[in-house]
């Protein structure tokens, strides 16, 4: 079965510091993979999604980049953070199938990140 | 663009009685249309999707949501609501571009009281 992992838990990080948050699926191969924030917990906003190994497509112009070194990672990160990113990170996928557009997305647990 | 809206920033009902979550979409073409539910600090649950056929869509822990193509709605619904279905519920619709996208409503805070 497919699973997601996605760490830390929670993060607390002072203004000015990097970030590295990482999302890492298995059983399956090739999935579409995603990065949501959740400010204030109630709207989510697409941050940055990926179709396959190395393509990144940003959603939204922000102080943050992701990367998909490998096939079932993403990694979220910022050089220097702002107080503005402060909120409730998910990862999530897609699979890659025949009818992929009917297919559910799966989600990780979330990363609380607070900027001090 | 396509996109979903939830009328409704917080739902009360009390436990037993039958509880609705409204969601309305725009989209062009077919809709995929999906419930999500969160709880405090964690992440989605994905609870039903509607993507062709009946109408009436049968999900998870007792909750099922009605496909009304002429209002454009998804409305997510359960017959006698309990206590722990307390918790933020999400209504989506997908992108039917490459990125699959999942497109969020702002979510309804549902909260059963005793």
């Amino acid at each position: 079965s497919q699973t997601i992992h996605q760490w830390p838990a929670t993060l607390v990080q002072p203004v000015g510091s990097p970030l590295s948050l990482e999302c890492t699926v298995e059983g399956t191969s090739n999935p579409n993979l995603y990065w949501y924030r959740q400010a204030a917990g109630r709207g989510l906003q697409l941050l940055f999604y990926s179709v396959g190994i190395g393509q990144i497509s940003s959603e939204v112009p922000q102080n943050l980049s992701a990367s998909r070194p490998q096939d079932r990672q993403f990694i979220l990160s910022s050089k220097k953070l702002l107080l503005s990113d402060s909120g409730f990170y998910l990862c999530a996928w897609t699979p890659i199938w025949e009818g992929k557009g009917s297919t559910e997305a799966f989600f990780g647990q979330g990363t609380r990140l607070t900027v001090v | 663009a396509q996109s979903v809206a939830q009328p409704e920033d917080q739902v009360n009902v009390a436990e037993g009685n039958p509880l609705t979550v409204k969601c309305t979409y725009s989209v062009s073409g077919n809709p995929y249309l999906f419930w999500y539910v969160q709880y405090p600090n964690r992440g989605l649950q994905f609870l039903l999707k509607y993507i062709t056929g009946d109408n009436l869509v049968k999900g998870s822990y007792g909750f099922e949501a009605e496909f009304n193509k002429s209002q454009t709605s998804f409305h997510l619904k359960k017959p006698s609501a309990l206590v722990s279905d307390s918790a933020l519920y999400f209504c989506a619709v997908r992108a039917m571009d490459s990125s699959y996208k999942l497109i969020f409503g702002s979510g309804t805070r549902l909260l059963v009281r005793p």
